[in-house]
């Protein structure tokens, strides 16, 4: 079946510190891939997406590439804000399925000044 | 406009009775998912409806889980005979359409369920 993976949290920046959180998956056929951000006492906002490999989504100053090759949609974020520190979720739809999303375990960010 | 929202917030029960949790879609969307969060076992999926109808209903985890969705709007996930380990946060979401990976999928506020 479909699994993500991702690195575990949590992680504590220093602001304006670059951020990688990776993300690698298990899917047959070609899944969409997210990542989605749970700010404290919020709920779930997407954040990014890539529907095809190779395919970069951006928001915020965040990126993510679509690798099929080495299965992975590693998060990025150059300079990382107090305003970051949130629960990020990578996730994928799989083929079929309605769109059902499968989702990482969660890494928690915590930006300190 | 209106987001999707989701009823009651906080519910609080004592083991081995019934619950019902609501969650009200946005206008027009025609896919619904239910998922839950927990500490143990992470987000998982629960059921999703396409109109009234469930295609997928893999991710309940026992018969004592049930949902249904009226109307195309409304839907009810409804827990008989809880127990300690269904206490979570229910999710609710919804899209336009399910199987069509770029219509994203809208996420309420949840409801924390409590089971002592």
């Amino acid at each position: 079946g479909n699994s993500v993976t991702q690195m575990e949290g949590p992680v504590t920046l220093s602001e304006e510190a670059f951020l990688t959180i990776n993300c690698t998956y298990t899917a047959t056929g070609y899944p969409s891939l997210f990542w989605y951000v749970q700010y404290p006492g919020e709920g779930l906002q997407l954040l990014l997406k890539a529907t095809k490999a190779d395919d970069k989504g951006s928001n915020k100053g965040f990126e993510a590439t679509y690798r099929k090759e080495t299965t992975s949609f590693h998060l990025e974020k150059g300079s990382v804000q107090v305003s970051d520190s949130a629960v990020y979720f990578c996730a994928l739809t799989g083929a079929g399925g309605g769109n059902k999303l499968t989702f990482g375990t969660g890494t928690q960010l915590k930006v300190e000044l | 406009g209106a987001g999707v929202s989701q009823s009651p917030s906080n519910k609080v029960t004592e083991k081995g009775k019934d619950v019902e949790l609501r969650c009200d879609p946005i206008s027009g969307h025609t896919a619904l998912y239910w998922y839950r969060q927990s500490l143990g076992q992470g987000l998982e999926f629960l059921i999703y409806f396409q109109g009234n109808s469930a295609p997928d209903k893999s991710g309940l985890p026992s018969d004592r889980f049930s949902a249904e969705r009226t109307g195309g709007s409304v839907s009810t996930l409804t827990i008989q005979r809880t127990q300690q380990e269904d206490s979570a946060v229910y999710l609710c979401a919804s899209s336009l359409q399910a199987g069509v990976a770029y219509n994203e999928q809208f996420f309420g506020p949840g409801t924390r369920l409590t089971v002592l």
